[in-house]
């Protein structure tokens, strides 16, 4: 069972370029969501989307966009990556109709440096 | 809006030991609550989850957590520390209606041998 999986695993940017973080889920879920994790700060939402077609902003939105490109993948993107972007960047999938009550899944991880 | 504590940075207990990490949380009414646990490099796996009903909740690994609305509370415990059990560990808080989890800054586990 692969789960969620992300890609890449590491990266190395220069400031200023742009790039795309990859995830993708196998579970047949309906929300997927983007968290960026910084020491001492736990896990802060980035994006999420609630349904195929649907995207909403989370706690720390800004410099990022997202794509909901069918059930199964949700995509980050940094058009201009700053230095404040390094991060480990997650994403997280689960199975929902109404409320909160269903654990999230997450992937490994994409661990972004940002030169 | 609700929030999640975690008081303990960093804990450091002796292999064979007990472990109790602490979590308080800030909600107005019973939220859906949660332990994740990260090793090193890895994602984040869910050990156990509370919802409703009995307070004592048991996740995967031997953990346990107890949900005490008194105090708004939600401390995981393990009986006896395994070496494997090093590791960071999350608490997170969701709510009805509320599409997303909030997290805690992390405890970090170390285990002596």
């Amino acid at each position: 069972n692969a789960g969620v999986t992300q890609t890449p695993k590491f990266q190395v940017l220069k400031t200023g370029q742009s790039m795309t973080l990859q995830c993708a889920q196998d579970m047949n879920h309906n929300s997927m969501y983007w968290y960026r994790q910084d020491p001492g700060m736990g896990l802060r939402l980035i994006y999420y989307s609630a349904s195929e077609g649907t995207t909403d902003k989370g706690e720390v939105p800004n410099g990022y966009n997202v794509s909901r490109l069918n059930k199964r993948e949700f995509s980050l993107r940094l058009e201009s990556a700053a230095p404040s972007q390094t991060s480990v960047y997650f994403c997280a999938s689960r199975t929902t109709g109404e409320g909160s009550n269903q654990p999230q899944h997450f992937g490994d991880g994409t661990r972004l440096s940002i030169l | 809006a609700q929030s999640v504590t975690q008081p303990d940075i960093h804990i450091t207990v002796s292999e064979g030991a007990s472990l109790e990490l602490r979590c308080n949380y800030s909600y107005g009414a019973t939220p859906y609550l949660f332990w994740y646990v990260q090793s090193p490099g890895q994602g984040l796996q869910l050990l156990l989850k509370y919802f409703s009903g009995d307070t004592l909740v048991q996740g995967i690994k031997g953990f346990e957590a107890e949900f005490k609305r008194s105090q708004s509370s939600f401390n995981l415990r393990k009986p006896s520390v395994h070496w494997s059990d090093a590791a960071e560990y999350f608490c997170a808080v969701g709510a009805p209606g509320r599409r997303a989890l909030t997290f805690g800054s992390g405890t970090r586990l170390q285990v002596q041998p």
